[in-house]
């Protein structure tokens, strides 16, 4: 199974920008991979942020954006506020069958 | 609106199954896949496998290949993911979310103990 890759953490001060990515052991992550960004925070659901690498469902805050960044899918959140604060996890398709990275654990600090 | 309705929680003794219910609200239920997600204490979200409505076509993933079954009845719209042969670290949440895993459910706990 393949295995896919996140930074255990980040911290990313109030008003600025940061860059999550989310690579794969298979090789370069592409949209082929259908990348999704997904915000988890305690005791809720996932909230889907980004679907199929860069489109934004009508409830994404425009501060959060979707691409491919060096051979990896990344997430980058310009502006951050505290409510950012979560851990994110993108999860990739491998011919259907799908893998969640493990997570990044965002501080806005 | 597209509702996810789960079923409520489980404590299960190791060595049983469970069965979860998922039941969709909002728009035709054999236009999306459903997937299963689970979160466990302290651990990751964990991709487990999703059915197709339609014909009843599953994928799942290897980690729980054998002991884990995703069926959909398309009479009631509603989906549901068994998991057999219990042990304690399939303690977690469950999560069932639509096809384009924009809409989720609000997750069952199920409780693995003696």
């Amino acid at each position: 199974q393949a295995v896919v890759t996140q930074e255990p953490s980040l911290t990313v001060s109030p008003g600025g920008t940061v860059t999550l990515t989310c690579g794969s052991n298979t090789g370069t992550v592409t949209s082929g991979h259908y990348p999704y960004w997904f915000q988890l925070k305690p005791g809720q659901a996932p909230t889907a942020l980004i679907s199929d690498t860069s489109n934004k469902h009508s409830w994404t805050p425009d501060r959060f954006s979707g691409s491919l960044l060096g051979g990896k899918a990344a997430l980058t959140l310009s502006g951050a506020q505290p409510e950012d604060e979560a851990d994110y996890y993108c999860l990739l398709s491998y011919s259907g069958a799908r893998v969640f990275g493990g997570g990044t654990k965002l501080t806005v600090l | 609106e597209v509702q996810l309705v789960q079923s409520g929680a489980e404590v299960k003794r190791p060595g049983a199954t469970v069965k979860v219910s998922c039941k969709i609200s909002g728009y035709t239920f054999t236009d999306f896949y459903i997937h299963w997600v689970q979160q466990a204490p302290g651990k990751g979200l964990e991709w487990m496998g999703r059915v197709d409505p339609e014909d009843g076509e599953t994928k799942y993933t290897a980690k729980f290949q054998g002991r884990l079954t995703i069926t959909a009845d398309t009479s009631t719209d509603t989906a549901y993911m068994e998991l057999s042969s219990l042990r304690s670290e399939d303690t977690a949440v469950y999560y069932c979310a639509t096809g384009g895993l924009d809409v989720w459910g609000k997750g069952t706990t199920v409780t693995v103990a003696t």
